[in-house]
C-alpha cells in the first residue's frame, strides 16, 4: 500500500492566488516526520517545509505553511501569493520514527503551474 | 551548491553495460541515501549507508550495489542495464542518527542516466 498519497497531478493557478496541494500518508507509528520537497525543472531537490507528528502547531516557513490534520492523516501544503517560479513539481515525503537517520518515504508528486 | 556532490551529471550508455554513479555527501554528514526517480515517479528509496555501513535497503534490484568508502563518499553500481533503468538517480546526506530531525536530507543534483 502507498504510505503517501498525492492525489492532483497536475494544478493550474493564476499569479497570486493561494495553492493547496494535497497529501495523504498512512502510518501506524505515533513518532514521525512529515516533509515537502520542491522540484524545479533544473531537478534538485529542495527542502521546503518539515512537521512533526508531536508538532501542536502547524509549520510555517515565508509563503509556504502546512496545513496538518493528524486524525485525518493529512499534510497539506499552501502556499500563498503564488509567483511563477513556484512552478515545479512538489513532493509530499514521510519519515517514519523520530530518528533523523531513518529513510524517507516520497509520494509521487504533484506538477504546479503557475499561470501569468 | 547543497553540499553534495554527485558525478556524472549525464551518462548515456548502452544496455547490458555497466555504470558507477559517484557521490560525496556534504562535510561532516555520515549518512549517504540513494533514490531513483524514474520519468514522472516519486523518488524511490534504493538503499542507506551510515558510516561505511549498509543500514537501510529500499526496492533495489540484484543488478545494482553500492558502497560507502572510508572517505564517506559513496558509489551506486548499476550493471546489466536495460532500458528501464533510465532514471535520475539521487544522493542525499544527513548528519546520521540524532534526534533533532526537522531538516530533511540534503539531496545532491542528480546523475541522468540515459540508456539506449
Amino acid at each position: 500500500a502507498q504510505k503517501i498519497t498525492q492525489t492532483q497531478p497536475g494544478m493550474f493557478v493564476q499569479e497570486k492566488e493561494a495553492v493547496t496541494l494535497d497529501c495523504t500518508y498512512d502510518t501506524s507509528d505515533q513518532s514521525y516526520g512529515l516533509f515537502w520537497y520542491k522540484q524545479p525543472s533544473s531537478g534538485e531537490m529542495i527542502f521546503l517545509i518539515y512537521q512533526g507528528s508531536y508538532d501542536e502547531q502547524n509549520a510555517t516557513e515565508g509563503r509556504y505553511s502546512l496545513n496538518f490534520q493528524k486524525a485525518r492523516k493529512s499534510a497539506n501544503l499552501v502556499i500563498s501569493a503564488s509567483q511563477l517560479g513556484d512552478s515545479a513539481m512538489y513532493f509530499c515525503a514521510m519519515r517514519e520514527g523520530m530518528n533523523r537517520d531513518d529513510k524517507i518515504i516520497f509520494g509521487k508528486g504533484t506538477r504546479l503551474h503557475i499561470l501569468p | 551548491d547543497s553540499g553534495v556532490t554527485q558525478t556524472p551529471k549525464h551518462l548515456i550508455t548502452a544496455t547490458g553495460q555497466r555504470v558507477t554513479l559517484r557521490c560525496s555527501p556534504r562535510s561532516g554528514d555520515l549518512s549517504v541515501y540513494w533514490y531513483q526517480q524514474s520519468l514522472d515517479q516519486g523518488l524511490q528509496f534504493l538503499i542507506q549507508y551510515y558510516n561505511g555501513e549498509e543500514r537501510a535497503k529500499g526496492n533495489i534490484l540484484e543488478r545494482f550495489s553500492a558502497q560507502q568508502f572510508p572517505d564517506l563518499h559513496s558509489e551506486l553500481n548499476l550493471s546489466s542495464l536495460e532500458l528501464g533503468d533510465s532514471a535520475l538517480y539521487f544522493c542525499a546526506s544527513s548528519e546520521g542518527p540524532l534526534v533533532g530531525h526537522k531538516i530533511g536530507y540534503t539531496f545532491g543534483s542528480g546523475t541522468r542516466l540515459t540508456v539506449v
